[in-house]
């Protein structure tokens, strides 16, 4: 089983640049989460979709837009990159919302803006 | 908001020694908590959560977690450690219907 699936793994981007994160998952789940993971700071939620057809902000959502293209996929888009966006970027899934459901995680992409 | 709190950044233990993990929470109204582990280039992995019930939590890879109402505590345990156990884990409480908060997460190293 893939599980979720994120591409890609690595990525340097110029400040300004664009570029788009892709996750997928094969579990069939309703829920779609992008996270960010900084040194000391744990996991912060950037934006979720808690079905198919709904976006909603996290805690960290400035700069950033998605795409829940389908109920498999969800996309990341960094639409100007600056040096503070630099992180690792999660996308996770669930069947349902937080509390009954646990989180299913991608293996990240760990971007440098530079 | 709801928080937790994971007061040790590093965690030493022997193989074969009981390892524990440390978490605080502060929330108001009944606590969902949860634990994650993550391995070295890897995403994070479900180890157990606490919504309801027994105080004792049974999860993955022999790992256990004791919820503590009075010390708004939910350390995780595991009574004898692998150096397999070596990697960074996380506890994390329901912040709203789609959203967990986690703590800075705490790295474990098991010494052989």
């Amino acid at each position: 089983n893939a599980g979720v699936t994120q591409t890609p793994k690595f990525q340097v981007l110029k400040t300004g640049q664009s570029m788009t994160l892709q996750c997928a998952q094969d579990m069939n789940h309703n829920s779609m989460y992008w996270y960010r993971q900084d040194p000391g700071m744990g996991l912060r939620l950037i934006y979720y979709s808690a079905s198919e057809g709904t976006t909603d902000k996290g805690e960290v959502p400035n700069g950033y837009n998605v795409s829940r293209l389908n109920k498999r996929e969800f996309s990341l888009r960094l639409e100007s990159a600056a040096p503070s966006q630099t992180s690792v970027y999660f996308c996770a899934s669930s069947e349902h919302g937080t509390g009954v459901s646990p989180l299913h995680f991608g293996n990240g992409t760990r971007l440098t803006v530079t | 908001a709801q928080s937790v709190a994971q007061p040790e950044d590093q965690v030493n233990v022997a193989e074969g020694n009981p390892l524990t993990v440390k978490c605080t929470y502060s929330v108001s109204g009944n606590p969902y908590l949860f634990w994650y582990v993550q391995y070295p280039n890897r995403g994070l992995q479900f180890l157990l959560k606490y919504i309801t019930g027994d105080n004792l939590v049974k999860g993955s890879y022999g790992f256990e977690a004791e919820f503590n109402k009075s010390q708004t505590s939910f350390h995780l345990k595991k009574p004898s450690a692998l150096v397999s156990d070596s990697a960074l884990y996380f506890c994390a409480v329901r912040d709203g219907d789609y959203k967990l908060s986690f703590g800075a997460g705490t790295t474990v190293t098991v010494r052989a």
